[in-house]
């Protein structure tokens, strides 16, 4: 079965450039999360998905941020214009339902230099 | 509010050593309980879960009890190995609330 697909796995850009996460949840799952992880804060829920309509973005740290989820296939998340302190793994998950496990992709690591 | 606490790191342990990683939770309602772990370079894998009050979850040599009248979700391993290096998450979810919450992760480094 193929797992959670994230991409790029790396992007390194310049300040104040758009920068665009994709994320291909494990199909038939209901969920999908994203997350962003560094070593100050930890793991931290941005925002999440419930059959492509967003369920909480409480976690999304400012207007800069955007995210979409246009189909059950696909998401993106997007950063416009992008600072040096987005600089993190950014992680994609999905579910089935909330009481099941969250599957994980590997992350896009994103530099913002 | 909801929350889980798990013990900082890093635990620094010796080949074959006993495991123990602390992880205590506040929830309103009846959380589900999970344990993840991160490889370097990788995302999150679910590493064994609990759904209701004195379950055990368990898996590769990992094993956590659902204590409901501790709130606790201790993970354990009776003997660890180098492969075992990893961070370790705990997580709860709570099905009737759609709340997700994981704790900081603890980074555990094996010696051989």
């Amino acid at each position: 079965d193929a797992g959670v697909i994230q991409s790029p796995r790396h992007e390194v850009t310049e300040m104040g450039q758009e920068v665009t996460l994709r994320c291909k949840p494990i199909s038939g799952h209901d969920y999908l999360f994203w997350y962003r992880q560094t070593m100050m804060r930890g793991l931290e829920l941005l925002i999440y998905f419930n059959n492509n309509v967003p369920i909480d973005d409480s976690g999304m740290p400012e207007d800069r941020f955007s995210a979409k989820m246009p189909n059950a296939s696909f998401s993106t998340l997007k950063i416009q214009p992008s600072e040096p302190r987005d600089s993190a793994v950014y992680f994609c998950a999905s579910s089935r339902d909330t009481n099941q496990p969250q599957h994980f992709g590997d992350g896009t690591r994103l530099s913002i230099l | 509010g909801n929350s889980v606490t798990q013990m900082e790191g890093p635990v620094t342990l010796s080949e074959e050593a006993f495991l123990t990683i602390n992880c205590t939770y506040t929830a309103t309602g009846y959380p589900s309980l999970f344990w993840y772990v991160q490889y370097p370079g990788e995302g999150l894998q679910l590493l064994l879960k609990a759904t209701k009050a004195d379950d055990k979850g368990s898996n590769k040599g990992f094993e956590a009890t659902y204590r409901k009248e501790t709130t606790s979700f201790h993970l354990e391993k009776g003997s660890v190995q180098v492969s075992d290096s990893a961070v370790y998450f705990c997580a709860l979810s709570e099905y009737n609330f759609n709340k997700f919450y994981f704790g900081s992760g603890t980074k555990l480094n094996v010696k051989p």
